[in-house]
C-alpha cells in the first residue's frame, strides 16, 4: 500500500523568494515519485520524477526535488518564485512501473500563491 | 513528445443522456490508460485502468455499468458516462502510460443539467 502526504494545502510566497512544497510518502516497495502541476481547468503536467539513481532530480521551469529515503520525503523546491508558478501542485507515488499497471497515488495537492 | 489529448474539453448534457469522452495518445502508443475524476479543489481519484484489448479494471466503488471504458486501440480509450445525472458532473482526466510515466490529458468538464 502507498500513500502521500502533502503538508500545507496552501502556500504563499513572495515573488523571487524560495518555494518549498513538502511531500512525504509511504510505500512498501521502492517508490517512484512524481511532482505534477495543474493550472486552472487544465490537466496535469509532469514537473519531474524520481525512479532510480541520483536522488536530486531537476525538472522543468527551474524546479527540483530531492529523494530522501531516510526521511521518506520528496520535497519540491525552486530558488526564486515567479508569478507564473501560481498553480496547484500534486505529489504522487507509484511502485516500479516496468511491467505492471502500477497506479499513481496522489497527495491532496498544494495551492501555491505568488505575492507580487 | 508524450502528448495526450481529450475530446471534448467540456460538455453539457441533460440528465438521463449518455456522454462519451475520448482520450488519445498523439505521439506514442499506450497499452495502459487511466481515467480519473476530480472534484473542485480536490485531488484526483482513480476510476479505472484501461488496458488495450481487454476489460478495464475498476476501482472499488466505481460503477462499471455506469462508466463504460473501451480501449480499442493503442492510441485511443473512451469513457462513456451512461444515463448521466447531476451528481456525475465533474472534471474527468485521462492519462496514458509511456516509459513508466503517466502523461495526462487536458481534462473534460462534464456538466449534467
Amino acid at each position: 500500500a502507498q500513500s502521500v502526504t502533502q503538508l500545507g494545502s496552501h502556500v504563499s510566497v513572495s515573488e523571487g523568494a524560495l518555494v518549498l512544497l513538502r511531500c512525504n510518502y509511504s510505500s512498501s516497495v521502492p517508490p517512484y515519485l512524481f511532482w505534477y502541476v495543474q493550472y486552472p481547468n487544465q490537466g496535469l503536467q509532469l514537473l519531474l520524477k524520481y525512479t532510480t539513481g541520483a536522488t536530486l532530480v531537476k525538472g522543468i521551469n527551474g524546479f527540483e526535488a530531492e529523494f530522501k529515503k531516510s526521511e521518506t520525503s520528496f520535497h519540491l523546491t525552486k530558488p526564486s518564485a515567479h508569478m507564473s508558478d501560481a498553480a496547484e501542485y500534486f505529489c504522487a507515488v507509484s511502485g516500479p512501473t516496468n511491467f505492471g499497471n502500477e497506479k499513481l497515488t496522489f497527495g491532496t495537492g498544494t495551492r501555491l500563491t505568488i505575492i507580487p | 513528445g508524450a502528448v495526450v489529448s481529450q475530446h471534448p474539453s467540456w460538455v453539457i448534457c441533460k440528465s438521463g443522456t449518455s456522454v462519451k469522452i475520448e482520450c488519445r495518445s498523439l505521439d506514442f502508443q499506450a497499452t495502459t490508460m487511466f481515467w480519473y475524476r476530480q472534484f473542485p479543489k480536490q485531488s484526483l481519484m482513480l476510476m479505472a485502468t484501461s488496458n488495450e484489448g481487454s476489460k478495464a479494471t475498476y476501482e472499488q466503488g466505481v460503477e462499471k455499468d455506469k462508466f463504460l471504458i473501451n480501449h480499442a486501440s493503442l492510441t485511443l480509450s473512451t469513457l462513456t458516462v451512461t444515463s448521466a445525472h447531476p451528481e456525475d458532473s465533474s472534471f474527468y482526466i485521462c492519462s496514458a502510460r509511456w516509459v513508466g510515466v503517466q502523461y495526462f490529458g487536458p481534462g473534460t468538464r462534464l456538466t449534467v443539467l
